[in-house]
């Protein structure tokens, strides 16, 4: 256990659903981060929130949607996702200067 | 802009042998830099770290890593590989005086598969 926990590990679900995942860390990180791991690419930032607020958005699809209610606390929303947005998921929080510290990631599979 | 280049995607290596796995880096401030290592169907965990001080740091698990300011590079070292170290590495940089947006932001390179074979 990392001290970030993602729900769920894995996900199966059908191009018309909604789904959300979950990120949860108690380390005390003011900064919480979305990335997209797929199969021979490199890790690619998708959302970045620092004290609540997202900073950053790297012109993600609509189809994903970010939530932050509070420091240790992050979700993405999902719905209408296409087949190559299977990926693993992970989820990271951060202080300055210590680099990240990821959860064990969400294996998604849209079908 | 800072950028993280892994110049080995896949390494293979037999056990006890040594490895080195390289990475190179652009920054046009100062960087604090690390390895991440990633085993199958698991999230990625933090190998070590260099933020400032000495520059060789090494990791609980015998791997050690040297900053090389002046070739800008942060290569991964181990004098004799274990099975157990098949995994995917990461090297990635943030920058060292970050504040605002870039809080903490990290850069990742595209990763070295390092396979071990008995």
């Amino acid at each position: 256990e990392t001290g970030v926990t993602q729900t769920p590990r894995h996900l199966v679900m059908g191009m018309t659903n909604k789904k959300s995942l979950k990120c949860e860390q108690h380390l005390g990180h003011n900064a919480m981060y979305w990335y997209k791991q797929s199969a021979k690419k490199p890790l690619e930032l998708m959302f970045v929130y620092n004290f609540k607020e997202q900073t950053e958005n790297n012109s993600v699809p609509s189809r994903f949607s970010p939530e932050c209610p509070n420091s240790s606390h992050l979700f993405l929303h999902l719905h209408t996702l296409q087949p190559e947005d299977s990926a693993l998921y992970l989820c990271a929080s951060s202080q300055v200067g210590y680099g990240y510290t990821f959860g064990s990631g969400t294996r998604l599979t849209v079908v | 802009a800072q950028s993280v280049t892994q110049l080995d995607s896949q390494v293979p290596v037999f056990e006890e042998a040594p490895v080195e796995l390289r990475c190179n880096y652009s920054s046009s401030v100062s960087v604090y830099l690390f390895w991440y290592v990633q085993y199958p169907n698991q999230g990625l965990q933090l190998l070590l770290k260099y933020l400032s001080g000495s520059t060789l740091v090494e990791s609980i698990n015998g791997f050690e890593a040297e900053f090389n300011k002046s070739q800008t590079s942060f290569h991964l070292r181990k004098p004799s590989v274990h099975i157990s170290d098949t995994a995917e590495y990461f090297c990635a940089v943030t920058d060292a005086n970050a504040g605002g947006t870039s809080y903490g932001k990290l850069t990742f390179g595209q990763g070295t598969i390092l396979t071990v074979h008995p």
